[in-house]
């Protein structure tokens, strides 16, 4: 099945700030997924990424704010924009591999300070 | 809207005893499926159920499918430390393409 790289794996950052969160996988997909775990919670679904279109966004969850790029089938990137507290989580991007789930990839452990 | 509430919360055994996590749907799910999220990790994929009343198993895993579709169990017999973690059920809502994880059972297997 699929393997999906993520970087960086974690982060401190500044309010205020801006990190972007990359995800490389070793094979073409067309659906790529983002979701946000906060600490000790479920996966929540932030978007749905499709190559040559914009991403479609969950409920509470909004372009300006994490923007989303989908240059090709094989890699994808979230941005976490204005970065606040509430924002740190895992963030981790996953694709579906049909009767066998989704894969996702080892998470970004985001710290806002 | 939809809610997949799984229960217990936290789980605390002693290794070898068994353990269950029951999830629960307020709607018809197309499908089940498990996944188990070691601490610091990234959730894994165990097992996929779709039909009404299935049961499968891996090794000391029995997964189960209710009838209505609703709901779900993970039963692991005689536990082993290396079954700490964090299960989580999650299926499709039947009739849409909305994909929905419940809110995990946090399994503590003391030695």
């Amino acid at each position: 099945s699929a393997v999906i790289s993520q970087k960086p794996s974690r982060d401190i950052c500044q309010r205020g700030t801006s990190l972007t969160i990359q995800c490389q996988v070793d094979s073409q997909v067309t659906m790529m997924f983002w979701y946000r775990q906060q600490p000790g919670q479920s996966l929540t679904l932030i978007a749905t990424a499709n190559q040559g279109s914009e991403a479609t966004y969950e409920s509470g969850f909004v372009i300006d704010k994490f923007p989303i790029s989908r240059p090709n089938l094989t890699f994808s990137t979230l941005t976490v924009s204005n970065m606040s507290p509430e924002d740190s989580s895992i963030y981790l991007c996953s694709l579906s591999v049909g009767d066998y789930g989704y894969t996702f990839g080892s998470g970004t452990r985001l710290t806002v300070v | 809207g939809q809610q997949v509430m799984q229960i217990p919360q936290y789980q605390h055994v002693q290794e070898g005893e068994d353990f269950t996590t029951y999830c629960n749907s307020s709607t018809t799910l197309s499908n089940i499926q498990w996944y188990k999220q070691r601490p610091g990790g990234h959730p894994v994929f165990l097992i996929q159920l779709v039909k009404s009343g299935e049961v499968k198993k891996q090794k000391r895993l029995t997964f189960q499918f209710g009838e209505a579709k609703k709901n779900s169990s993970l039963h692991i017999t005689a536990t082993q430390t290396t079954d700490v973690g964090t299960y989580f059920c999650a299926g499709i809502v039947s009739g849409t393409y909305k994909y929905i994880f419940g809110t995990g059972t946090r399994l503590k297997v003391l030695a």
